[in-house]
């Protein structure tokens, strides 16, 4: 299995701040790394996929980058809103993994 | 906007059988998606259990494969879960969620459609 690990495991930050959270595949998979966030009794939503592709109706301050096995998703002026667990996923192969995930809270 | 809805017991005992089924609405289970089963934990990751195509063919995670079955019932546009042998491990919220695809340079899938869950606790 492709072992996908998240850091930090949590954050917080002020609204306005720029923060980034990183997953790194235990071996190369492409683009194949999708973002989801997912809210306190909900389910995840998607957020990027194929890498950096921003799913339609998500607000254009998160964005995502990849370098080699390191993927990043940056929430730039982060909004009350934005408090969440956020977790990576790999689509490069079955089985499908997840990071352990990211909580981010506002300050 | 394609809506999916887990149902199924809330509460299994131990060494039982935890089924679930999910309906799909507004969209068919017979177009090209797959439809996954995954898990959560308290505290602990998403756990993709497996998939199934809308012609029945089907692949697990290794972890589970001897426990879990998921069907397809295109009548009814439901897929289900079943997974046999439960114990306290796999008290979980169990999600219902289906693919889609992106052309670009190469051939992607992403979760996009998620049922709400639903939790499962194993439980005498």
């Amino acid at each position: 299995d492709i072992q996908m690990t998240q850091s930090p495991s949590s954050l917080s930050a002020s609204v306005g701040d720029s923060v980034a959270i990183t997953c790194r595949a235990s071996r190369p998979i492409a683009s194949y790394l999708n973002w989801y966030q997912q809210k306190p009794g909900k389910a995840p939503k998607l957020l990027i996929f194929a890498g950096s592709k921003l799913q339609g109706g998500v607000p254009s301050r998160f964005s995502a980058s990849e370098s080699g096995t390191d993927f990043t998703l940056i929430i730039s002026s982060l909004q009350p809103e934005d408090s969440a667990m956020y977790f990576c996923q790999q689509s490069y192969n079955l089985p499908r993994t997840f990071g352990q995930g990211t909580r981010v809270e506002i300050k | 906007q394609v809506q999916l809805q887990e149902s199924g017991p809330g509460l299994v005992k131990p060494s039982g059988t935890l089924s679930l089924t999910c309906t799909v609405s507004n969209g068919s289970v017979t177009n090209s998606n797959w439809w996954n089963w995954v898990r959560q934990s308290p505290g602990k990751r998403l756990e993709w259990i497996g998939q199934i195509l809308h012609t029945g063919k089907v692949n697990y995670n290794p972890s589970l494969e001897s426990r879990v079955t998921i069907s397809i019932d295109t009548s009814q546009n439901q897929v289900s879960l079943t997974l046999t042998s439960v114990t306290a491990a796999d008290s979980a919220v169990y999600y219902c969620v289906g693919d889609q695809n992106y052309y670009g340079s190469n051939y992607y899938t992403f979760f996009k459609y998620w049922g709400q869950g639903t939790q499962v606790v194993v439980s005498s």
